[in-house]
């Protein structure tokens, strides 16, 4: 079984459309994390949810909506893409909100936005 | 923030030993340092943690001095399936886990 698993694995769409990235870890962790990965290679942390809580809400376009309908699942929503939105997505997930024994990762949803 | 420097790259032949080395000057007392592993296409991995001295598991060694200032990351006898980016990472306690990822260091195995 997938420890971490994201859907889709591949999204193509057009500019101004409004898109979902699902996320499910069937690790009992606690904590859940959305990071965007840009084309240089850098991983920057979006979101983090422990409990179904918001904890880290970087500096992020307000139209990236998390939601987390239990522990288990962290969906990512974006309104209306824009080019610079093209990245690869990995959702995580950690025992706790600490993150001190390290975080799993999904296999990355790669969004391409034409 | 506590920040990381790593070599942008290295190159290694199979069965040698790999090590890399990280520096994180401004390390506080709580945290942590961890490392991981990203082949193309996939999520980064898990490696090893630690926090002080040295740790060993299956896959690799964690080297830390006393001042904790750096820390050393040493692949054993590496394969041509250890090509990938390692990322050394400094933990930060009271931020809700949340760990900054910098360059990583690409690791390329020639046989």
């Amino acid at each position: 079984d997938t420890a971490v698993s994201q859907t889709p694995k591949y999204l193509v769409t057009q500019m101004g459309n409004d898109k979902s990235i699902k996320c499910e870890q069937n690790l009992g962790h606690d904590t859940m994390y959305w990071y965007k990965q840009d084309s240089k290679k850098f991983l920057k942390i979006m979101f983090s949810y422990n409990n179904k809580e918001l904890i880290i809400n970087e500096t992020v376009p307000n139209r990236f909506s998390p939601k987390s309908p239990d522990k288990a699942h962290l969906n990512l929503h974006i309104n209306s893409l824009e080019l610079g939105d093209s990245a690869v997505y990995f959702c995580a997930s950690s025992q706790d909100n600490r993150g001190r024994y390290g975080y799993t990762f999904g296999s990355g949803t790669r969004l391409t936005v034409v | 923030l506590a920040k990381t420097t790593q070599p942008i790259s290295m190159d290694s032949y199979e069965g040698q030993e790999v090590n890399i080395t990280c520096s994180h000057n401004n390390i506080a007392t709580n945290d942590y340092i961890t490392w991981y592993q990203q082949f193309p296409s996939q999520g980064p991995r898990f490696i090893i943690q630690g926090y002080k001295t040295k740790v060993t598991n299956e896959v690799a060694s964690l080297f830390i001095p006393a001042d904790r200032k750096s820390s050393t990351l040493s692949l054993p006898r590496v394969s041509l399936s250890d090509t990938a980016v390692y990322y050394c990472l400094v933990g930060e306690e009271n931020q809700g886990g949340k760990l900054i990822f910098g360059q990583g260091t690409e690791l390329s195995v020639k046989p």
